[in-house]
């Protein structure tokens, strides 16, 4: 049973335009949202975060938008630049031991 | 300077041998975590330590046993490998205290193959 949806595999944009990358999640024992950006042949790299008690939260051309009400994450990033090709993985802290729960990731592609 | 280096990158064995995976970080955390990619792509948490303690163990078949000589360093060694042990594992560590603001700082994974 996935608890963290990340329901489309890839997404491609135009440089400059807007990414949308969508999570969505399932038990509200979640209290802490987190993107990671993982390229190819590395590891995941910790992107942007947002905790529970806020909507939003941005930093830079990076924003994440929270509705705890739809369990919905999204990650907004504006403007796109061809650097900012790779896996997309929306992550969910929760429970006592604060253990990460991982979506399956979004590939994003950033065309020139 | 890599702060979470995990050797080897590509791991290549038979079916039934035995194989370990070295994990470092010289960032001074004390938290250190081994997570599986498997072939649906979702990373899950195997174990983590703290400062050389044990204090998550995922439901992980008795094959696996990580060991942790100091706080810099957690290895994980895998017994009489099967073909479903197939995956890339990754190495990661975190600050004192693991709180929910806590990131994680991730070495660049190991592609383990069993044939």
């Amino acid at each position: 049973d996935q608890q963290v949806k990340q329901n489309s595999p890839s997404l491609s944009v135009q440089e400059g335009r807007i990414s949308i990358l969508n999570c969505d999640y399932t038990n509200s024992m979640f209290d802490y949202f987190l993107w990671y950006k993982k390229y190819p042949a590395e590891g995941p790299t910790f992107l942007i975060s947002i905790s529970s008690i806020k909507d939003k939260n941005e930093d830079g051309r990076f924003t994440v938008f929270l509705n705890k009400s739809a369990k919905h994450l999204s990650l907004h990033i504006v403007p796109s630049q061809p650097g900012d090709s790779a896996v997309y993985f929306c992550v969910l802290k929760g429970g006592s031991n604060y253990k990460l729960t991982f979506g399956k990731g979004t590939l994003l592609t950033v065309n020139p | 300077d890599t702060a979470v280096s995990q050797t080897p990158k590509y791991l290549v064995t038979q079916m039934g041998n035995d194989k370990s995976i070295k994990c470092e970080q010289n960032l001074g955390h004390d938290t250190m975590y081994w997570y599986k990619q498997d072939s649906k792509k979702f990373l899950k948490i195997m174990f983590s330590y703290n400062n050389k303690e044990l204090i998550i163990n995922e439901t992980v078949p008795n094959r696996f046993s990580p060991k942790s000589p100091d706080k810099a360093h957690l290895n994980l060694h895998i017994n009489s490998l099967e073909l479903g042990d197939s995956a890339v594992y990754f190495c990661a560590s975190s600050r004192p205290g693991g709180g929910v603001r806590e990131k994680l700082f991730f070495g660049s994974g190991t592609q383990l193959s069993v044939l």
